[in-house]
């Protein structure tokens, strides 16, 4: 699986728009992006995910660039409930085979001032 | 509709001793994983399972045992713990894309 790059902490005011940022340069054509979020020692939680198309869904937007070897998450309004550290992994498609499971980096702490 | 489910959450071993954390899901996800968690870092897979009956190792497979007997349930086995095993256990399944994660164990080693 790709690596990816991540700023290790960012802040945002409550409201705005978080915008977090991955770089993953030496991305597969069959690989996805996946973000995760983990607030406070909790079970990481499945934000979303996308191949090479912009994605939104009820919690967040996913941009990918159109060379693919980066993305940004964004959370559009966001709240004090969203400070949490937030993944960024790339693997291949889970249809594809091989193993299963996640690779964690450190991620980025998102920190959301009032 | 509980999830995934992890117990114990807190549990503290003395050196040598073995345990077993617990593993359950409700959902029918085929994929299950474990996952230990040391301060300050990312997640990393120990072990995992596509379905009853098959299991294959993650990065850090050394110190742990797993069966996958049913759908259900995946349970993760220390044989003899030591210090080094001391972190945060999380469980995981899916189905989909997405994963499912329990809220953890926290294991200290003395």
């Amino acid at each position: 699986d790709a690596k990816t790059t991540q700023p290790p902490s960012m802040d945002c005011a409550e409201g705005r728009a978080a915008n977090l940022p991955c770089n993953h340069s030496t991305i597969s054509g069959n690989e996805y992006v996946y973000w995760y979020r983990q607030i406070h020692s909790q079970g990481p939680q499945y934000i979303i995910h996308g191949l090479k198309n912009n994605e939104t869904n009820e919690m967040a937007s996913l941009i990918i660039t159109e060379d693919r070897k980066s993305s940004t998450l964004i959370l559009p309004h966001a709240t004090l409930r969203d400070t949490a550290v937030y993944y960024c992994i790339v693997r291949v498609s889970y249809s594809g085979g091989g193993a299963d499971g996640l690779t964690f980096g450190k991620g980025t702490h998102l920190i959301i001032q009032p | 509709n509980a999830g995934v489910t992890q117990t114990p959450k807190f549990q503290v071993l003395k050196t040598g001793q073995s345990m077993t954390l617990q593993c359950a899901q409700d959902m029918n996800h085929e994929y299950m994983s474990w996952y230990r968690q040391d301060p300050g870092m990312g997640l990393r897979l120990i072990h995992y399972s596509v379905g009853a009956g098959i299991t294959d190792q993650g990065e850090v497979p050394n110190g742990y045992n797993v069966s996958r007997s049913t759908t259900e349930d995946f349970p993760l086995r220390l044989l003899s713990a030591a210090p080094s095993q001391t972190s945060v256990y999380f469980c995981a399944s899916r189905r989909g894309y997405g994963y499912t994660f329990g809220s953890g164990t926290r294991l200290t080693v003395v």
